[in-house]
């Protein structure tokens, strides 16, 4: 049982590329998000999607696009890089999103904008 | 929405249980408090959450007020591996255009210490 999966791990990317963040669960989880930790500071949420086939914003949702390719997978694009994308990402998965709901995250991926 | 505050900081010694508190004056009937840790660069982990009573797993215990306005993470005999950062959250409630999901934010947490 894997839980939840980020590829890649590292990634550098120069300015203006585009690439995509790919995260699949196991789990059955109806719920997946997407956050990113600059040095420093918490978590911050960029995408989520409540269930298969939604898909909403989330705090700081400019610059990214994410897809919801089936229930397991979760993916975020960044279509055209910038430095101030350098960060760790990280995905995450719960059951729902009621309140009762716990969040299983992945082990991030951490991407470099030069 | 019910923001928590959290102390930056504190050390413990190993052995002696660690008391992380947060508060969470604006919190609603309904919301859940959370508490996840982060082992240096690592995903979160999930702990322990609570609504109203006092709860207690195979990691810790959490202690909420009965006004719910603040509560305690309780790591009852500290190890080295108990070293990181713990994020204080509450499910924020769901504006009408999310449909009715609770998105937890996090903050920037207290990071603890525990040293031989």
């Amino acid at each position: 049982n894997a839980g939840v999966t980020q590829t890649p791990k590292f990634q550098v990317l120069k300015t203006g590329q585009s690439m995509t963040l790919q995260c699949a669960q196991d789990m059955n989880h109806n719920s997946m998000y997407w956050y990113r930790q600059d040095p420093g500071m918490g978590l911050r949420l960029i995408y989520y999607s409540a269930s298969e086939g939604t898909t909403d914003k989330g705090e700081v949702p400019n610059g990214y696009n994410v897809s919801r390719l089936n229930k397991r997978e979760f993916s975020l694009r960044l279509e055209s890089a910038a430095p101030s994308q350098t960060s760790v990402y990280f995905c995450a998965s719960s059951e729902g999103t009621s309140g009762a709901n716990v969040l299983t995250f992945g082990a991030g991926s951490r991407l470099t904008v030069l | 929405d019910a923001k928590t505050t959290q102390p930056t900081s504190m050390d413990c010694a190993e052995g002696r249980a660690a008391n992380l508190p947060c508060n969470h004056s604006t919190i609603s009937g309904n919301e859940y408090v959370y508490w996840y840790r982060q082992i240096h660069s690592q995903g979160p982990q999930y702990i322990i959450h609570g609504l109203k009573n006092n709860e207690t797993n195979e990691m810790a215990s959490l202690i909420i007020t009965e006004d719910r306005k603040s509560s305690t993470l309780i790591l009852p005999h500290a190890t080295l591996r108990d070293t990181a950062v713990y994020y204080c959250i509450v499910r924020v409630a769901p504006s009408l255009r999310s449909g009715g999901s609770y998105i937890p934010t996090f903050g920037r947490g207290t990071s603890l210490i525990v040293h031989p």
